[in-house]
């Protein structure tokens, strides 16, 4: 198992572009999470799966951001008609969702966006 | 609303010790983490307190005191490599494992 995998690492758009992040998950947690982080601060929670299900989405979600789960594996982040103050490190975690395993998130390395 | 309070930055020595203090006022308690991440990382995982008390884990000690709002951690013989933001992490409920994060504090070591 290697991890938490996102991809890109890096994406650099225009203002108005739609962008598009991928998660995959360590395969058996079955919780998933996105978190946004901007420079200084602590991560933000934005939204999270349980398998397929999206069970929780915060209001810092607008409605330019959708995230899916199809089949309870990995996941997809996309922000349509990117704005400036979309600018952050989006992070994705898993986790195996039960309380007796409770050993705190793995995260991934990140998707940095830069909206120019 | 939620409130996780943490000192922004701190300095200390090589072979050092220093305590991270975090409070937190949030709308519910279900346990409360500490993460670790270097510039341009991702955060790691370094302990989890759900009960009062201390839980040591190596050079790296957490304590939490739920009646006071309030945890720390203890970072001992102090390495250049530990220089890094340490977030503190608050889960709201059993139902789920959302975390509510503080702004982090950013520990610079120096020799």
């Amino acid at each position: 198992d290697t991890g938490v995998s996102q991809n890109p690492r890096h994406k650099i758009t225009k203002r108005g572009q739609n962008v598009t992040f991928r998660c995959d998950p360590i395969s058996e947690h079955n919780r998933l999470y996105w978190y946004r982080q901007t420079l200084g601060q602590g991560p933000e929670f934005l939204t999270y799966f349980q398998n397929e299900a999206q069970l929780e989405k915060s209001r810092l979600l607008s409605d330019r951001f959708s995230a899916e789960r199809p089949k309870g594996s990995f996941s997809t982040l996309e922000i349509q008609r990117t704005e400036q103050g979309d600018s952050a490190m989006y992070l994705c975690a898993s986790s195996h969702g039960t309380q007796e395993a409770n050993y705190g998130y793995t995260f991934g390395s990140g998707t940095r966006l830069t909206v120019v | 609303g939620q409130n996780i309070d943490q000192p922004t930055e701190m300095t200390a020595t090589e072979g050092a010790i220093v305590q991270i203090n975090c409070t937190y006022q949030t709308s519910g308690f279900n346990g409360l983490f500490w993460y670790q991440q270097h510039a341009g990382e991702a955060p790691t995982f370094l302990s989890y307190n759900v009960l009062d008390g201390l839980e040591e884990k190596g050079r790296f000690s957490s304590f939490l005191s739920r009646s006071k709002g309030y945890s720390y951690l203890l970072l001992k013989e102090l390495q250049m490599k530990d220089s890094a933001s340490y977030l503190c992490a608050v889960s709201l409920s059993y139902n789920t494992d959302k975390l509510i994060f503080g702004t982090g504090t950013r520990l610079q070591v120096f020799p």
